[in-house]
């Protein structure tokens, strides 16, 4: 079946640090891929997706490049603020129309300290 | 903004008992899912829902669960007698028909089974 990979449980950059939050992924169709962002007590946000290969998701100074030949999403921010602490899953969900389940990573929790 | 809403935002029931959770999917939404997350870990997809019908169920969706869309606006989860290991937060979400399935998901129902 489907799997996404987060290696990194927690990371702990300083405000201003530059961030990389790796992912990678293993399924055997042609994935829509996606970060979703968790605050303490809501649901999953999407926070950017990409459809297909070599398309860059943007949102709010973040960005993560499609990149099928080594099957990774990677999340990368030039510079950290306090307020983007939150849980980011790494997930996928197949590109057809209509239904189809989002899996999920185990998620990375970034806490960025002042 | 539209959003997908649930209730109750806390269960607490006792093992061997029947809870119904009820979310209320955005109005012009097509598709319906839900998922749990127990405390800590990943999201995992329990069931997705379509026409009237079950579109797909992971493994965790045994015969105790089952799903219900009773009127045109609700859309139920009921556990027809818990166990400790259901002790979790549930989320409902939803989708329109797209090309790259953005789900929308609600705020949760954190269920504690004693």
């Amino acid at each position: 079946g489907d799997s996404v990979v987060q290696t990194e449980g927690q990371v702990l950059p300083s405000e201003g640090d530059s961030l990389i939050v790796n992912c990678s992924y293993e399924t055997t169709q042609y994935p829509s891929l996606f970060w979703y962002v968790q605050y303490p007590g809501e649901g999953p946000q999407l926070h950017l997706k990409a459809m297909k290969a070599n398309d860059k998701g943007r949102n709010k100074g973040f960005e993560a490049m499609y990149r099928k030949e080594t099957t990774s999403f990677h999340l990368e921010k030039d510079s950290v603020q306090e307020s983007d602490s939150a849980v980011y899953f790494c997930a996928l969900s197949g590109s057809g129309g209509g239904y189809q389940k989002v899996t999920f990573g185990t998620g990375t929790k970034l806490q960025v300290i002042p | 903004e539209p959003e997908v809403t649930q209730t109750p935002s806390h269960q607490v029931t006792q093992m061997g008992q029947e809870v119904i959770l009820r979310c209320v999917p955005i109005s012009n939404h097509l598709y319906f899912y839900w998922y749990r997350q127990i405390l800590g870990q990943k999201v995992e997809f329990l069931v997705s829902f379509y026409n009237n019908e079950i579109s797909e169920k992971s493994e965790i969706f045994d015969d105790q669960f089952s799903v219900e869309r009773p009127d045109g606006s609700n859309f139920t989860l009921k556990i027809r007698s818990t166990k400790l290991e259901d002790s979790a937060m549930y989320f409902c979400a939803s989708n329109r028909r797209s090309s790259y399935n953005e789900q929308f998901f609600g705020p949760g129902t954190r269920l504690t089974v004693l």
